[in-house]
């Protein structure tokens, strides 16, 4: 079964916090790819990391960063320095292959940054 | 970039009446998804299509139907529209394996 958890449903965070958004998958492949996106208000989806089972290195752009951790099904999103702008839901998909081409989304993360 | 472009950011449609929502994309991407948003619920996938003239059955296909008659093109329709069919629509586009999905505004569609 294919399947992503984002447990935290909302959070609140002030201004200049740092925050993590969590994202726990399961998968049999051993071969898969994980996805975040962010979905302002307006409403778009808009693409943020890719990132392929085979490589666990962290990244780093700029406020963001993304944690992988294949021993615990784990791919955590912390934004550094949070601004208003940061204010969306975001949502944690997997892409197995030999599916269609599916995605497998989490049923996201509302992040409020209170200035 | 990809340009995935839905036709209407708003719809209002009766209870009964055939709605159409249309896709296009300009990357000549072979896949092409529609889902349905709604909260709490996160993003479901109501059918996809790998190719022209082929589409398979997401999760929640039920009162639904697509067209892909051109690559560029991904039609989602109601055939009977009803009050649970109220919802924000996406569309999506994906080239090669492993590549993202990229997505249009999406429609916010009203059943009334």
């Amino acid at each position: 079964a294919q399947k992503v958890t984002q447990a935290q449903t909302e959070i609140s965070v002030v201004e200049k916090e740092d925050v993590t958004l969590d994202c726990v998958y399961e998968t049999r492949d051993t071969t898969y790819y994980l996805f975040w996106y962010k979905q302002p208000p307006s409403g778009e989806l808009v693409f943020l990391i890719r990132r392929n089972s085979f490589d666990e290195q962290n990244e780093i752009s700029g406020r963001y960063s993304w944690n992988f951790q294949k021993s615990t099904s784990s791919f955590n999103f912390t934004i550094t320095a949070s601004q208003v702008v940061d204010s969306a839901v975001y949502f944690c998909a997997l892409s197995p292959p030999n599916t269609g081409n599916q995605f497998y989304f989490g049923t996201g993360t509302s992040l409020t940054v209170i200035p | 970039d990809v340009k995935v472009t839905q036709s209407s950011r708003y719809l209002v449609k009766r209870t009964g009446e055939k709605v159409f929502l249309e896709c296009v994309q300009d990357m000549d991407h072979e896949n092409m998804f529609w889902y349905r948003q709604d909260p709490g619920l996160g993003l479901r996938l109501i059918y996809f299509s790998y190719d022209v003239k082929m589409k398979e059955k997401g999760d929640i296909p039920e009162g639904y139907s697509v067209s892909r008659e051109k690559k560029e093109r991904f039609s989602l329709i109601l055939e009977s529209a009803s009050t649970n069919q109220t919802s924000m629509y996406l569309c999506a586009s994906r080239g090669r394996t492993y590549q993202p999905q990229h997505f249009g505004d999406g429609t916010r569609l009203s059943i009334l």
